[in-house]
């Protein structure tokens, strides 16, 4: 079945600098992958996705990268801010394009 | 809000005991979901509905069961509770499959 891997669990960083997220995917068919942040007490979101026919999207301080090949994806944050601290989940969906399969999370935490 | 609510948002329950959650959405969509969020896991799918009474299992759907006789209610029953399904659960809402989830706020729930 579908599985994805998440690394890493947890994500130290100094205001202003980069992070990097990154999962692996099983499933060779799979054609979406988004990504969800959710804060402290809070319901997640979605904060960027992409689709298996583009490599690369960016939104503003955030990028998603696609490697088909390698069957991986990851989550790019630029001048990272401390409202930036939170649990990232990365998430591909099932064989039957009808449910998401959550990784599970990775806890960024910002220091200014 | 986001057109999804969650009751009750708290609820502590005796072990052996029926639990019932309840999912209900103002933004008639097709498919509704149970997840639960444990730490360590992640959000794990235990249950979907992608129609008025069509649903189907995710990969932690053991001692649950649900219910969905209107499009927008979506009820998640616990059928003898076990301390092991203390967790938080959220329901999300999609218009078409895996693709942009709303989330609910979350339902805790603490089986003593």
């Amino acid at each position: 079945g579908e599985n994805v891997e998440q690394h890493p669990s947890t994500l130290s960083v100094q205001e202003g600098d980069s992070a990097v997220i990154k999962c692996t995917y099983s499933d060779s068919a799979s054609n979406y992958f988004p990504w969800y942040k959710q804060e402290l007490g809070k319901r997640p979101q979605l904060i960027i996705d992409i689709r298996s026919n583009v490599g690369e999207k960016k939104d503003q301080r955030i990028a998603v990268t696609l490697n088909k090949t390698a069957k991986h994806f990851s989550l790019h944050i630029t001048e990272t801010q401390p409202e930036d601290s939170a649990v990232y989940f990365c998430a591909e969906a099932n064989q039957a394009g009808t449910a998401l399969i959550f990784g599970k999370g990775t806890t960024l935490s910002v220091s200014s | 809000d986001a057109g999804i609510t969650q009751s009750p948002r708290h609820k502590v329950t005796e072990t052996g005991t029926p639990v019932t959650l309840r999912c209900h959405q103002t933004e008639n969509h097709r498919y509704m979901y149970w997840y639960r969020q444990d730490p360590g896991h992640g959000l794990r799918l235990i249950h979907y509905s992608y129609g008025v009474k069509d649903t189907d299992k995710g990969e932690v759907s053991d001692g649950y069961s649900v219910s969905r006789s209107k499009t927008e209610d979506f009820l998640l029953t616990l059928e003898s509770a076990t301390s092991s399904q203390t967790s938080v659960y959220f329901c999300a809402i999609s218009e078409s499959g895996g693709y942009g989830y709303t989330f609910g706020s979350g339902t805790r729930l603490t089986v003593v």
